[in-house]
């Protein structure tokens, strides 16, 4: 299976500031039809988890356009420009080149300073 | 709009078992491959089951396989989970996704419905 890594686990943000969040997949997500699957999801407190990101830097309709992925092969980063208070929450990535099964990383939690 | 709502969770003892629904609408059901995802108390997602969007393929985590069966019923637009041989390590919400791009392999997932907690305990 494929094993994804995300760094830092926790991410104190500055509202305005720009925040990355970095995830690592043990085995590269290129397919060989040229797509790279790699999606981001934010799961705000109390909530339900929601597509961000798809395909690496495609954005899920109605994310705001500050949040931004980019990376190939096992090295992914997720932007999001200037922070809000809104976009608390945790942060998973995860795989879907080599399925079953559906691989998520552990979660970076981003929280205000 | 899409919508997904679970239901059928409850407390139950190990080794019992307990069936849950997901009721969607919005959508052309039969069009999306469709999934169970759970997570425990303070952990993370852990994918569970997936099911084709016309029926003809399950996949499941290895733990599960063998005690869980997703299935699904376009009659009534409703996913299923039985889940039978409850162990303690099963305890978590569980949700009931769809999943994207329609008709093909499915690769992300894109509506998740608010979920329903299941406790396996003594």
């Amino acid at each position: 299976d494929i094993v994804m890594t995300q760094s830092p686990v926790s991410l104190p943000v500055t509202p305005g500031e720009p925040a990355s969040i970095s995830c690592r997949s043990s085995e590269s997500l290129l397919h060989g039809n040229g797509n790279t699957y790699l999606d981001w999801y934010l799961q705000k407190p109390g909530h339900s988890p929601q597509l961000l990101i798809y395909l690496v830097s495609n954005r899920a309709p109605g994310v705001p356009d500050r949040f931004s992925g980019s990376g190939s092969g096992t090295d992914f980063t997720l932007r999001i420009s200037r922070v809000e208070a809104e976009d608390v929450g945790v942060y998973y990535c995860m795989q879907a080149v080599q399925t079953p099964p559906w691989t998520f990383g552990q979660g970076t939690k981003v929280e205000i300073k | 709009q899409v919508q997904l709502v679970e239901s059928g969770g409850g407390v139950v003892q190990p080794g019992t078992s307990l069936r849950l629904s997901c009721t969607t609408s919005g959508f052309t059901f039969s069009r999306y491959a469709m999934y169970w995802v759970r997570q425990a108390s303070g952990k993370g997602l852990e994918w569970v089951a997936v099911i084709w969007h016309d029926g003809s393929t399950t996949y499941y985590r290895d733990s599960v396989r063998g005690r869980f069966t997703i299935s699904r019923d376009s009659s009534t637009n409703t996913l299923h989970l039985q889940m039978n041989s409850l162990r303690a390590e099963d305890t978590a919400v569980y949700y009931c996704v769809r999943g994207f791009p329609e008709t093909q392999w499915p690769t992300s997932l894109d509506s998740w419905g608010q979920g329903t907690l299941v406790t396996v305990s003594s």
